[in-house]
């Protein structure tokens, strides 16, 4: 059964500061693999989506790698702003699941300090 | 509609009552999912239909919780007799076609909260 995890639950850090948010997955047999903002109260805004045969995709200030043999993806989020505060969630379509249900990690909540 | 549309926002209810959840997906998307997000957690997938057939619905915790599609386009997710546990959000979320390809389009949720 696929497990996504993301570490750390939490993360702090001061406005300017580069953001680096991990993603880790134990089945590396997935068609693709989408990062998610959330904000408080909000449903999902999907970011990036990269699929298996890719190594990373960009938008903007907003970067993610794929690394399927080591079951790893990253989220880079350059020169942080106050307004990037939210919970960020990483999610996989896996080879094994009829249909394309997404499998989520538990996410990482940001705080960007002014 | 712009987005996915789900209503009501907030729904309060005692245990042993029966709720019900709509989703309203994008016009036109084939592909729409339900998935049940506990506090502090990511979302759990619960249910998958692409147009009126419930392909997947190996998610539902247990008999007390049914969804339809009847039309292909509006579903409603239904809970029998909530317990406590039930209390989560519930998202659902529509994509263009059953491909893998295309990425899944949120709404805003609906917050139950049984007392």
């Amino acid at each position: 059964k696929q497990e996504v995890t993301q570490i750390p639950a939490a993360l702090s850090v001061p406005e300017g500061e580069n953001l680096v948010l991990n993603c880790s997955f134990t089945d590396s047999a997935i068609y693709n693999l989408q990062w998610f903002r959330q904000d408080p109260g909000k449903g999902l805004t999907s970011l990036l989506l990269i699929q298996s045969s890719q190594r990373e995709q960009t938008s903007g200030r907003l970067n993610a790698s794929l690394d399927k043999s080591s079951g790893r993806s990253t989220l880079y989020i350059a020169a942080s702003q106050p307004g990037d505060s939210a919970t960020y969630l990483c999610a996989l379509t896996s080879r094994e699941a009829a249909g394309n249900k997404l499998t989520f990690g538990g996410g990482t909540r940001v705080l960007v300090k002014p | 509609g712009a987005g996915v549309s789900q209503s009501p926002r907030y729904k309060v209810a005692k245990r042993g009552q029966d709720v019900a959840l709509r989703c309203d997906p994008i016009s036109g998307h084939v592909s729409l999912f339900w998935y049940q997000q506990a506090l502090g957690q990511g979302p759990e997938f619960l249910t998958y239909f692409q147009n009126e057939a419930q392909l997947d619905k190996s998610g539902l915790p247990s008999d007390r919780f049914f969804a339809e599609r009847p039309e292909g386009s509006v579903s409603t997710l239904k809970i029998q007799r909530t317990q406590q546990e039930d209390s989560a959000v519930y998202l659902c979320a529509s994509s263009s076609t059953e491909s893998s390809n295309q990425p899944q389009h949120f709404g805003d949720g609906t917050r139950l909260s049984i007392l």
